[in-house]
């Protein structure tokens, strides 16, 4: 099955700098890694996410690059800001099968 | 819309009670799971579905069954609690090849 690494695990940052988290994974039939956003006591929120047939997404301060040669894909926030701070997590699917999931990164981003 | 529903949103149980945790969607998702999330190891699946009358295991699925006679309703049902099923309980569901829909939660916590 699909295997889902993701690093780092923490990551601080000062405002207004950027963050960019990576992820890899196995399975080269997967298509589709998406991102969620996890606030404390919330589930999980899609903020991006990338199709195995683009290279690059961008939504305003959140931008998503993916290599499937290399089997990985980064996101990348902008500007950060205090209220970026949260767990984020990268996942990986083919199609209808199951979504693997990364292990989290917490974002801390100091005012 | 109101999306993913769970119910309860926190629960206590004794160890070798049964309980069901409900889930629920209004988006005619094909595709509906279940993740339980603990500290350090991010959301590990327990079962899943691709569509009303079927179901599979994910990676953790021992002391955990479901259903899914509806497209809307897909229960997770303990069987015997125990204190290693203390976590966090999340369901999603999504169409086809698509990002998820988290509901909020359950938080269990078996004594």
């Amino acid at each position: 099955g699909e295997n889902v690494e993701q690093h780092p695990s923490t990551l601080s940052v000062q405002e207004g700098d950027s963050a960019v988290i990576k992820c890899t994974y196995s399975d080269s039939a997967s298509n589709y890694f998406p991102w969620y956003k996890q606030e404390l006591g919330k589930g999980p929120q899609l903020i991006i996410d990338i199709r195995s047939n683009v290279g690059e997404k961008k939504d305003q301060r959140i931008a998503v690059t993916l290599n499937k040669t290399a089997k990985h894909f980064s996101l990348h926030i902008t500007e950060t800001q205090p209220e970026d701070s949260a767990v984020y997590f990268c996942a990986a699917r083919e199609n209808n099968n199951d979504m693997r999931f990364g292990a989290g990164t917490r974002l801390t981003v100091k005012p | 819309n109101a999306g993913v529903t769970q119910t309860p949103k926190f629960q206590v149980l004794k160890t070798g009670q049964s309980m069901t945790l409900q889930c629920a969607q209004d988006m005619n998702h094909e595709y509906m799971s279940w993740y339980r999330q603990d500290p350090g190891m991010g959301l590990r699946l327990i079962h899943y579905s691709v569509g009303a009358g079927i179901t599979d295991q994910g990676e953790v699925p021992n002391g955990y069954n479901v259903s899914r006679s509806t497209t809307e309703d897909f229960p997770l049902r303990l069987l015997s609690a125990a204190p290693s099923q203390t976590s966090v309980y999340f369901c999603a569901s999504s169409y086809r090849g698509g990002g998820y829909t988290f509901g909020s939660g359950t938080r269990l916590t078996v004594v």
